[in-house]
């Protein structure tokens, strides 16, 4: 079965420092992994994703995130946090192979930014 | 354009009613997802439409749930003789396709349910 675990329920870090939220998955196909991030009372968005093409891939808002299979970890990273970068943060898997494209959540990582 | 909705954004409901929640999905996308959000179980899938057919309902929770979609575009998730536990921010999301495509799925705002 397929799944994710976030290391870390909550982070805290302060303005203009680097950000890393912990992400390790379990498949046993070739995964897609995806990071989505949810602002207070707002939807989700999606942050990024990885689909098999390159292992480290650029985000939106300065975000990224490294796919490393010998690890099976994909953490999510920004050299500077923003204020605005405060929200809950969820790693996600879709599986291959008879996959109908259900997105498989983390428990999620909140991320707390101060001034 | 427009987004994906949902209706209501709240519901307050006796326990034991039935409920309807309705998405309207962004136009032209075929895949449609309803997921639910809730303290003890995180955010986990409900059940997967492409165009009015469901193929995947594995994640309904009893027989309780059931949810349609017809004209390939708008779905409603029903919930019938509610329980507390059912209390739970209930999304929704489409894409362009669904299966093994890597298609963004854009998420509405979700339906706060609340079972009195």
């Amino acid at each position: 079965a397929q799944s994710v675990t976030q290391l870390d329920s909550h982070v805290s870090v302060s303005e203009g420092t680097p950000v890393l939220l912990r992400c390790n998955y379990s498949s046993s196909y070739s995964p897609s992994l995806f990071w989505y991030v949810q602002h207070p009372n707002k939807g989700l968005q999606l942050l990024l994703k990885y689909t098999s093409a390159a292992t480290l891939v650029k985000g939106i808002n300065g975000f990224e995130a490294e796919f490393k299979k010998s690890e099976t970890s994909f953490h999510l990273t920004k050299p500077s946090a923003h204020m605005s970068d405060a929200a809950e943060y969820f790693c996600v898997v879709t599986p291959h192979s008879g996959n109908t494209g259900k997105l498989i959540f983390g428990q999620g990582t909140t991320l707390q930014v101060k001034p | 354009g427009a987004g994906v909705s949902q209706s209501p954004s709240n519901k307050v409901t006796e326990k034991g009613k039935d409920v309807e929640l309705r998405c309207d999905p962004i136009s032209g996308h075929t895949a449609l997802y309803w997921y639910r959000q809730s303290l003890g179980q995180g955010l986990e899938f409900l059940i997967y439409f492409q165009g009015n057919s469901a193929p995947d309902k594995s994640g309904l929770p009893s027989d309780r749930f059931s949810a349609e979609r017809t004209g390939g575009s708008v779905s409603t998730l029903t919930i019938q003789r509610t329980q507390q536990e059912d209390s739970a921010v209930y999304l929704c999301a489409s894409s362009l396709d669904g299966g093994d495509s890597p298609y963004e799925q854009y998420f509405g705002p979700g339906t706060r349910l609340t079972v009195t």
